[in-house]
């Protein structure tokens, strides 16, 4: 887990704003994941990436936006178009075989 | 697409007893169910995972069984202690490359000493 790592820790958006959510791993693992966590929702996927310069929208995908453009970095840019950003957001990185390895997260609020 | 269903929400126990979890799942194709532990502002962690070719699988006071038929799996916690306070999240997927992993929205279990 210590090899993922999350910043900030914490974040506030204003009104119309877009702010991007980082997410370094440097556990040579090739694919990385972003879940939203609302109480009582349980962990919902964002976005995941299983090779650099590939990914694919998760279940919530509309509003936000990732790229992956090396192995370790997983960045994810919550935009305007999210109507309700407040969350506390988990990046994941996982080797084959499904085992995930979360970050510490990242808790966004829109003021 | 996979489902899964988790109960129950909340779930209180005295110290020193057990604590069962069950989990139900949608898609017949799933062969990996893990189970995460939460505690209050930190990141999940694996507790336990088990593979479709076991039914049971066992790691000191923890447990995990599955019923591929039946297509549920469940976590027994025995002799609870005040540090498994938290949020027990359990998961399905497919084996095999990079999957989805779909999560239960999770148990808050505390333990009261």
């Amino acid at each position: 887990d210590g090899g993922i790592t999350q910043s900030p820790k914490y974040l506030f958006r204003k009104e119309g704003q877009n702010v991007t959510l980082s997410c370094e791993q440097n556990l040579n693992h090739d694919a990385m994941y972003w879940y939203r966590q609302d109480p009582g929702q349980g962990l919902r996927l964002i976005y995941y990436s299983q090779i650099v310069n590939d990914f694919q929208k998760g279940d919530i995908a509309e509003g936000y936006s990732v790229s992956r453009e090396k192995k370790e970095s997983f960045p994810l840019t919550v935009t305007s178009a999210q109507k309700n950003p407040t969350a506390f957001y988990l990046c994941a990185s996982s080797i084959e075989g499904n085992t995930q390895y979360f970050g510490p997260g990242t808790r966004l609020t829109v003021l | 697409g996979e489902n899964v269903e988790q109960h129950p929400s909340t779930l209180s126990v005295q110290e020193g007893d057990s604590a069962v979890i069950k989990c139900t799942y949608s898609d017949s194709a799933s062969n990996y169910f893990p189970w995460y532990k939460q505690e209050l502002g930190k990141r999940p962690q694996l507790i336990i995972d088990i593979r479709s070719n076991v039914g049971e699988k066992k790691d000191q006071r923890i447990a995990v069984t599955l019923n591929k038929t039946a297509k549920h799996f469940s976590l027994h916690i025995t002799e609870t202690q005040p540090e498994d306070s938290a949020v027990y999240f359990c998961a399905a997927s497919r084996r095999g490359g990079y999957q989805k992993v779909t999560f239960g929205i999770g148990t808050k279990l505390q333990v009261i000493p």
